[in-house]
């Protein structure tokens, strides 16, 4: 089955710095989530978006619904410590389909 | 509200063993999924629940059976355990019915090791 490809897969920052990551489809979606794994722990939704173009904020984070609805990205402003885990993008063409997930980028940050 | 709860959250199997792993939601919602998810893989669905009532396969069913008991619990099988099931099982529920879409809201997971 088909996955998005998230880049990069993983990253090692210092505390303070911003980050940027992307979600990639050879496909359109017509919704784009953004969830955080944290270590042991299943998915937490972190933003959901819902129209091409749509930039939406949740704290020091920011994501973006890619014009093209092939695409997503999402930003991390100021990084600290407890931003450590797994994100994922999810994808959903249309309300009866199935939620596709992104391979994850892993990011580390060093206090 | 407790969200969507699973249990166990170890287990250590033997080839050939059978297990159920469980899977509840105090959220009143009515779609309900079991993903597992492997190193580099990202989350995969096996089975999903679009209301209760109803399952359907996702993406790797093979080796796995499912059971919405009622609107609560969404049960998982793995009736002849192998290597290859070897993974974490996360559950998730949404309040869609009738599809799969919305906001999907996940369990703690099961870390399952066959050997």
């Amino acid at each position: 089955g088909q996955q998005l490809n998230q880049s990069p897969q993983s990253m090692f920052i210092q505390e303070g710095e911003d980050v940027s990551m992307n979600c990639t489809s050879s496909s359109i979606f017509n919704t784009w989530l953004w969830y955080k794994q944290d270590p042991g722990e299943g998915p937490v939704l972190l933003i959901a978006l819902y129209k091409a173009g749509e930039l939406t904020s949740n704290g020091r984070l920011t994501a973006q619904f890619g014009i093209t609805r092939k695409d997503s990205f999402l930003n991390i402003s100021a990084s600290i410590p407890s931003d450590v885990g797994i994100y994922f993008c999810a994808g959903l063409r249309s309300s009866g389909d199935k939620l596709t997930f992104g391979t994850g980028t892993r990011l580390a940050v060093r206090p | 509200n407790a969200g969507v709860t699973q249990t166990p959250k170890f287990q250590v199997l033997k080839t050939g063993q059978s297990m159920t792993l469980q899977c509840a939601q105090d959220m009143n919602h009515n779609s309900m999924y079991w993903y597992r998810q492997d190193p580099g893989m990202g989350l995969r669905l096996i089975y999903y629940s679009a209301s209760e009532g109803t399952t359907d396969k996702g993406e790797v069913p093979n080796g796995y059976n499912v059971s919405r008991l009622n609107k609560r619990e969404f049960s998982l099988r793995l009736e002849s355990a192998a290597p290859s099931q070897t993974s974490v099982y996360f559950c998730a529920s949404s309040e869609a019915a009738g599809g799969l879409g919305e906001t999907q809201y996940f369990g703690p997971g099961t870390r399952l090791l066959v050997l």
